[in-house]
């Protein structure tokens, strides 16, 4: 495997369930981040994680938990989700403190909540 | 507040025509600038990207964008279109040391080819 890939591909879950997606980066990053990109809205960053530490949470409901157990794995666990949760959710990797900020995206889980 | 402007939601070009994206970014010190495509159904993939130096950068898929700092500026070209090239297309600023390298993207601009 190489880049970052995102399990789930897609993902069909109902208000009640609970569910989790993973990321996996194999590029030996330090940061790693989970986007919303919904239709015809820009992508909303949700979490970033910098050297397996939570440094950013943009207001996202407590619906939605982050995991990053190690640099090279994140997981976003949902619970009770709502209709407008649906949407792509995106992970990331950067090497945070090098020159770039150039982050690295994998394919997306793309969520249905019915 | 740092944003980036896509002024263009949707544009339309024949195969074989030039392009340019425009892109708009608001952000007080010297912006790190990128540009990524996104496929339908894929992730994102970074086309290019300036930190410093020459204006003019060149990017993969023969994709090149200019930095204007009067203009506040970052437009994509592409002197001809191939249909391949139909996806959407996100402009990003990243703001500056001593943070963990926040991208603030643009809504993105789909581009359709025409045969």
């Amino acid at each position: 495997e190489t880049g970052v890939t995102q399990t789930p591909r897609h993902l069909v879950m109902g208000m009640t369930n609970k569910k989790s997606l993973k990321c996996e980066q194999h590029l030996g990053h330090n940061a790693m981040y989970w986007y919303k990109q919904s239709a015809k809205k820009p992508l909303e960053l949700m979490f970033v994680y910098s050297l397996e530490e939570r440094v950013e949470n943009n207001s996202v409901p407590s619906r939605f938990s982050p995991e990053c157990p190690n640099s090279s794995h994140l997981f976003l666990h949902l619970h009770t989700l709502q209709p407008e949760d649906s949407a792509l959710y995106l992970c990331a990797s950067s090497q945070y403190g090098g020159d770039s900020y150039e982050q690295y995206f994998g394919p997306g889980t793309r969520l249905t909540v019915t | 507040a740092q944003s980036v402007t896509q002024p263009d939601i949707h544009i339309t070009v024949s195969e074989g025509a030039s392009l340019e994206l425009r892109c708009n970014y608001s952000y007080g010190a010297t912006p790190y600038l990128f540009w990524y495509v996104q496929s339908p159904g894929q992730g994102l993939q970074l086309l290019l990207k300036y930190f410093s130096g020459d204006t003019l950068v060149q990017g993969i898929k023969g994709f090149e964008a200019e930095f204007k700092r009067s203009q506040s500026s970052f437009n994509l070209r592409k002197p001809s279109v191939h249909w391949s090239d139909a996806a959407e297309y996100f402009c990003a600023v990243g703001m500056g040391s001593g943070n963990t390298g926040k991208l603030i993207f643009g809504q993105g601009t789909t581009l359709q080819v025409k045969p």
